[in-house]
């Protein structure tokens, strides 16, 4: 069956300090994996997806496929970062997608 | 463009009774969907659909009802509304079979008596 899984409920750093939230997924295919992102009175959004290989706004994230993860990294957090972060992943149906419980990002300054 | 635009925001009902909430896209999007999240999980798909006409059932589709009528409408409905009901309900629209890009709306918050 498909999952996916946040571990970390609450992550708070301070500003400048580097940010690992962490994603692990269980799926038997091929999946595209993604993080969305809800600021404070916004909705939910799409950050980034793993078959783009972008950074967006400072964050990257890579797909691991042997220990089944899909981390996103910063080096540097702002506090413009502090928000909602959702893993989530598509496979065979791209209608389909499953999310991780989310964690919240506190970056203090 | 508005947009993913749902409503009510907010409401509250007892169980046993009935409700819409809407969910309406500007945006010409085929592909939309029910997503319902409640505390300590993940969004779980309710239902889908992909263009008018044709509706699926996602991963919790019981006591939901969906239909398609148009391309830019996406009503569920609640039948006969149960406190596990009692949820934060999104809707969200799909432009492509590619991008992954989901567009949401601002999500309507059921409370069930």
């Amino acid at each position: 069956a498909q999952r996916v899984t946040q571990p970390e409920k609450l992550l708070s750093v301070f500003k400048g300090a580097p940010v690992e939230l962490k994603c692990n997924y269980s799926y038997s295919g091929s999946p595209e994996l993604f993080w969305y992102v809800q600021y404070s009175r916004q909705r939910l959004q799409l950050l980034l997806r793993h078959i783009s290989r972008e950074s967006i706004k400072g964050f990257t994230a890579d797909l691991n496929k042997g220990e089944t993860s899909f981390h996103l990294k910063k080096p540097f957090a702002q506090e413009e970062d502090s928000a909602m972060y959702y893993c989530a992943l598509s496979g065979d149906n791209f209608n389909k997608f499953y999310f991780g419980s989310g964690t919240k990002l506190n970056v203090k300054p | 463009n508005a947009g993913v635009t749902q409503t009510p925001k907010f409401q509250v009902l007892k169980t046993g009774q009935s409700m819409t909430l809407q969910c309406a896209q500007d945006m010409n999007h085929e592909y939309m969907s029910w997503y319902r999240q409640d505390p300590g999980m993940g969004l779980r798909l309710i239902h889908y659909s992909v263009g008018a006409g044709i509706t699926d059932q996602g991963e919790v589709p019981n006591g939901y009802n969906v239909s398609r009528s148009t391309t830019e409408d996406f009503p569920l409905r609640l039948l006969s509304a149960a406190p596990s009901q009692t949820s934060v309900y999104f809707c969200a629209s799909l432009p492509d079979r590619i991008s992954g890009e989901l567009f949401f709306g601002e999500g309507s918050r059921l409370t069930v008596l």
